[in-house]
């Protein structure tokens, strides 16, 4: 069966520090990967995706980016966080059908 | 316009009532829709998944999708306190080589003793 990994579990970070989120996924192979943000009321966004090593696709300007260095291992980084940067990571992988599974989540709190 | 409305909630009922939720959409070219469930700190776990119009049925849940009305709905049947959570629908327009979901905001459920 499938399981999505994401870590850490919690993060605390100042304010202009760097970020790298990791989500791996075993036992499947070339998933879509996938990471939203979810802030309290507003649902998920989604951030970046992608179909294949090296691919990304980027759905919302912001200061982070995504990598996909292997075909089940998925970061999100960012060079300088900001306080608006604080939220619930999720990543997400999905198979040739349209439903997506969640990961645990990345806590991120940026102060 | 959000193109997916869902009511926050929080909605209580006490235990074994049966839980009517639902999503309205504004985008007729929705074609699949999810519901998910997210217990406090945790991702989301999906629940039902369904494809254009029609019932689905899995255990005490059942999946309603009204194309036509743009509304769907997720019944859960003899509630338990342990169904106490967040429920998102989502839905997608197309099998492009990557789905990509539009979610609504959620809607929180309390089940009491």
């Amino acid at each position: 069966s499938q399981t999505i990994h994401q870590w850490p579990a919690t993060l605390v970070q100042p304010v202009g520090s760097p970020l790298s989120l990791e989500c791996t996924v075993e036992g499947t192979s070339n998933p879509n990967l996938y990471w939203y943000r979810q802030a309290a009321g507003r649902g998920l966004q989604l951030l970046f995706y992608s179909v294949g090593i090296g691919q990304i696709s980027s759905e919302v300007p912001q200061n982070l980016s995504a990598s996909r260095p292997q075909d089940r291992q998925f970061i999100l980084s960012s060079k300088k966080l900001l306080l608006s940067d604080s939220g619930f990571y999720l990543c997400a992988w999905s198979p040739e059908t349209e439903t997506q599974y969640f990961g645990p989540g990345t806590r991120l709190l940026v102060l | 316009q959000k193109e997916v409305e869902q009511d926050p909630g929080p909605l209580s009922v006490p235990e074994g009532a049966i839980v009517s939720l639902n999503c309205t959409y504004s985008n007729s070219a929705f074609q699949y829709f999810m519901w998910y469930r997210q217990y406090s700190r945790k991702g989301p776990e999906l629940l039902m998944y369904t494809y254009s119009s029609g019932n689905k049925e899995d255990g005490r849940f059942t999946a309603q999708v009204d194309k036509s009305s743009k509304y769907i709905s997720l019944f859960i049947r003899d509630s338990q306190p342990s169904d106490s959570a967040t429920y998102l629908c989502a839905m997608s327009k197309d099998t492009g080589t990557a789905s990509k979901l539009t979610f609504g905001t959620g809607t929180r459920l309390q089940v009491t003793l």
